[in-house]
């Protein structure tokens, strides 16, 4: 069975510091891997994905994915207040329209 | 254009009523997918249609039923739903050949 596993927080970070989410898979044969941030009462919005080993940066956000050790994870820099919310981590086997596998999510503050 | 919306934004049924929920997208994507929702929970996968053809059933109960009219749209209808579904339903889409899902911003149902 396909699981993918976070720690649920809540984890706390100073504003302005780095925040670092991480997401472990069970299946290798998993191809895609997503991020997804969601305000509470609100549906989630895709931040990043990532396909290939190594790190991929969008603005003050960097996913980063390890094959190998079968995790990925997600770093927030400078973090604000207004990335408090619960990051999901998705995994999919990237053959299209198939299901993706969720996390629990972690739930992140960012203390000013 | 990311947008996937969905009608109405908030429901209040009864166990006897039947109602729908709907979703539309004009991004061109041929996949698209019905969530459950629950707080503090990750979004459960129900239904996906892959070209207008319902392609996973997640083993949902008949009391869903999907509907899929054209490539922009896709239906949930209800019936004699259970106090235990109320939730937040989520409708996601993508390119088939993807997996990058965007969801809308669901519908909060609650059954009295």
């Amino acid at each position: 069975q396909k699981e993918v596993e976070q720690n649920s927080g809540p984890l706390s970070v100073p504003e302005g510091a780095i925040a670092s989410l991480n997401c472990t898979y069970s299946d290798r044969g998993s191809q895609s891997f997503f991020w997804y941030r969601q305000y509470s009462g609100k549906s989630p919005e895709l931040i990043m994905f990532i396909y290939s080993n190594g790190d991929k940066e969008d603005g003050r956000f960097t996913a980063q994915l390890n094959k190998a050790s079968q995790y990925v994870s997600l770093l927030i820099r400078d973090s604000q207040p207004s990335d408090s919310a619960t990051y999901l981590c998705a995994v999919g086997l990237n053959f299209g329209n198939e299901k993706l596998t969720f996390g629990t999510g972690t739930r992140l503050t960012i203390i000013p | 254009d990311t947008e996937v919306t969905q009608t109405p934004k908030h429901l209040v049924m009864g166990m006897t009523n039947k109602k729908s929920l709907k979703c539309e997208q004009h991004m061109g994507h041929r996949a698209m997918y019905w969530y459950k929702q629950k707080a503090k929970k990750p979004p459960e996968l129900m239904f996906v249609y892959s070209y207008e053809k319902l392609s996973i059933n997640e083993s949902v109960p008949s009391r869903f039923s999907p509907e899929c009219p054209n490539s922009s749209l896709l239906n949930l209808h209800l019936h004699a739903l259970q106090p235990e579904d109320s939730a937040l339903y989520l409708c996601a889409s993508s390119q088939v050949s993807e997996e990058t899902q965007y969801f809308g911003p669901g519908t909060r149902l609650l059954v009295l």
